[in-house]
């Protein structure tokens, strides 16, 4: 079935610097998906990719799908405390459209 | 809207017990998916439904069943609880397929 690899599983960061989170498929992805949880609570969407070569932003958060719809990547300019927590990229797969996780990437941040 | 409902939020449960995990969204939505997250964990997919009456096997549905008899509703049944089956349950659901999922605030089960 439907696999993505996330990389790395665990970051800690200076509060300052930047972070990066990458998704990877042996296939080609429709669309994908980002969600961040924070620590004990539940997964929240926070966007979605469809095309190729896509980059979206929200304030200090980059969101890049590949050119071959094989990769996406978010990047945190400049991390804050509030940004503790784990990023899931997750895409759709079998055929009637179930939603796979990746394995997720903590993020830590010292202030 | 209360979005996605989940109860209850915590339950212990004995060696051999069953119960039920409840759901239920009020968003019309037509996709539900029930998934389990052990201790710094990813998300591992139990069952999902395209809508009422149409449930499937995610990746780790053994030990678990399911029901779809409305579109608000997708209990979670365990039957004979093992403590393998320790873990934090989300229910989830979108309006169709690929598009944004709403989570439930999950329901922490631990089988003692």
């Amino acid at each position: 079935g439907q696999q993505v690899m996330q990389i790395p599983q665990y970051q800690h960061v200076q509060e300052g610097e930047d972070f990066t989170t990458y998704c990877n498929s042996s296939t080609t992805l429709s669309n994908i998906q980002w969600y961040k949880q924070r620590p004990g609570g539940h997964p929240v969407f926070l966007i979605q990719l469809v095309k190729s070569g896509e980059v979206k932003k929200q304030k200090r958060l980059t969101f890049q799908f590949g050119e071959a719809k094989k990769n996406s990547s978010l990047h945190i300019t400049a991390t804050q405390t509030t940004d503790v927590g784990t990023y899931f990229c997750a895409v759709v797969g079998g055929s009637q459209g179930n939603l796979i996780f990746g394995k997720g990437t903590k993020l830590s941040v010292k202030p | 809207n209360a979005g996605v409902t989940q109860t209850p939020k915590f339950r212990i449960l004995k060696i051999g017990q069953s119960m039920t995990l409840q759901c239920a969204q009020d968003m019309n939505h037509n996709y539900m998916y029930w998934y389990r997250q052990d201790p710094g964990m990813g998300l591992k997919l139990i069952y999902y439904s395209v809508g009422a009456g149409i449930t499937d096997k995610g990746e780790v549905p053994n030990g678990y069943n399911v029901s779809r008899s409305t579109t608000e509703d997708f209990p979670l049944r365990l039957e004979l609880a093992a403590p393998s089956q320790t873990s934090v349950y989300f229910c989830a659901s979108s309006y169709g397929r690929a598009t944004e999922a709403f989570f439930g605030q999950g329901t922490r089960l631990t089988v003692v």
